[in-house]
């Protein structure tokens, strides 16, 4: 069965850090471009971060370059999401997703998502 | 940044009616070198992940029911609903997969009337 599962979401005070996990299965890991798109309560979806298949390439949102960090390790199908110095605008679903060969591609795949709350 | 603007927000709709949801982007996304349209739809019922449902802004995914189509080129497009189930009800998004940052429209929430 194709799936993603995240974990590591939890309540972390504003400007702490949180790492999030994402474990594949089912499908060739390696193979795929893999991206995390969060959803805060209520709200809709954005794309926060993506990263090439062999961890050499790295995207980000604005808002979160330079706080956030993508990487990935293919021995374990595995995606990863360091969250570092947190704000309360960060409170959100994260979900992490595949996409294709090509960070251009759609998001076929989607986690069940984690939730990760910033407060005081 | 590509801003992906839907509307409306919410529809509500009888059920075996029609529904129409719009989407525009600031900018095209078609890329000229493939003649192709970088904008997927994707629906996400309560409590679920988003499930994609078209890619290309006109191809539906393996499984999707055929009452559901897309249309448009360049920065407009539309999803239609051809006839509406109990199950459709779930909000819609489109995204652009044209350039980074990957954008997605603010949601479309469609409801049985």
């Amino acid at each position: 069965e194709v799936q993603l599962v995240e974990s590591g979401g939890g309540l972390v005070q504003p400007g702490g850090s949180l790492t999030l996990s994402c474990a594949a299965s089912g499908f060739r890991f390696s193979a795929y471009w893999m991206s995390w798109v969060r959803q805060a309560p209520g709200k809709g979806l954005e794309w926060v971060a993506n990263i090439r298949q062999d961890g050499s390439e790295k995207k980000y949102v604005d808002s979160v370059k330079g706080r956030f960090n993508i990487s990935r390790d293919n021995a374990k199908n595995s995606l990863y999401l360091q969250l570092n110095n947190v704000r309360v605008e960060d409170t959100a679903v994260y979900y992490c997703a595949s996409q294709g060969a090509q960070w251009w591609d759609i998001f076929d795949i989607w986690g069940q998502g984690t939730m990760v709350t910033v407060s005081s | 940044d590509i801003v992906m603007t839907q509307s409306p927000d919410s529809l509500a709709v009888s059920l075996g009616e029609r529904a129409t949801i719009n989407c525009r982007s600031s900018q095209s996304v078609l890329y000229s070198s493939d003649n192709k349209n970088y904008l997927a739809w994707y629906q996400q019922k309560p409590g679920q992940p988003p499930k994609l449902l078209i890619n290309w802004a006109s191809t539906r995914e393996s499984g999707v029911p055929d009452r559901f189509s897309g249309s448009g080129s360049g920065t407009d497009f539309t999803l239609t609903i051809s006839s509406l189930q109990a199950e459709d009800v779930a909000v819609y998004y489109c995204q652009q997969c044209y350039s980074t940052p990957l954008t997605f429209g603010g949601g479309t929430k469609v409801e049985i009337k």
